[in-house]
């Protein structure tokens, strides 16, 4: 089973800015927390890894606060084509230290114009 | 471009038929996964291979037969499948095994079993 919670859904406007959030209260103390971005009939892309604070790339913001209970990707100003499912993953139970396997159900991001 | 290429992208295949999907890096990486994504469910691991040894096998009935030649190159062998086993599979790879390596998928194969 996955490690995370998050919104199984989520409705935004075009142009605003979108934060979704993950609830990982188990995360592990080497635990990374990395999001990937999924559309229909599409392989999962990587979007955004960090272990604390705030990471930013070209795409995204990932806030981590300093429990890292949670962490909470932001999407600045969506556009139609952020449409997709986003997914929240840290380290699996069972495999000691290595990159978390385990999808659960994510995120489903839907972009109105 | 992903770098993981996968194909065929669809295959038609009746419940007698063998068929092999084929998945490349271009990466150096050196882990390889195989995924199956039924529709509206998670993702659902079936394979890990690491250095061209398999390392992990979720169960995966035996119909389904992974091989990893190389680390570049990820193989599923399908024989006798059922209409159930219809879905999109996906091969990833990673750097390593390290947490702090994400998995990089190509676009899948869309399987469908008549």
């Amino acid at each position: 089973l996955a490690k995370t919670t998050q919104p199984i859904s989520m409705d935004s406007y075009e142009g605003q800015e979108v934060n979704i959030t993950c609830s990982h209260n188990n995360i592990a103390t080497n635990d990374y927390i990395t999001w990937y971005q999924q559309f229909p009939s599409q392989g999962p892309r990587f979007i955004i890894q960090g272990y604390k604070t705030k990471v930013t790339n070209e795409v995204a913001s990932l806030f981590i606060p300093a429990d890292r209970k949670s962490s909470t990707l932001s999407l600045p100003r969506v556009s139609l084509s952020d449409t997709a499912v986003y997914y929240c993953l840290v380290g699996d139970d069972d495999r000691g230290g290595n990159t978390p396997l385990v999808f659960g159900k994510g995120t489903r991001l839907s972009v109105i114009a | 471009e992903t770098g993981v290429t996968q194909t065929p992208r669809h295959l038609v295949m009746g419940m007698t038929n063998k068929k092999s999907l084929k998945c490349e890096q271009h990466l150096g990486h050196n882990a390889m996964y195989w995924y199956k994504q039924s529709a509206k469910k998670p993702l659902e691991l079936m394979f890990v291979y690491s250095l061209e040894e398999r390392v992990e096998n979720n169960s995966v009935p035996s119909r389904f037969s992974p091989e990893c030649p190389n680390s570049s190159h990820l193989f599923l062998h399908l024989h006798t499948l059922q209409p159930e086993d219809s879905a999109l599979y996906l091969c990833a790879s990673s750097q390593s095994q390290g947490r702090e390596s994400p998995l990089h998928f190509g676009n899948g194969t869309r399987l469908t079993v008549t």
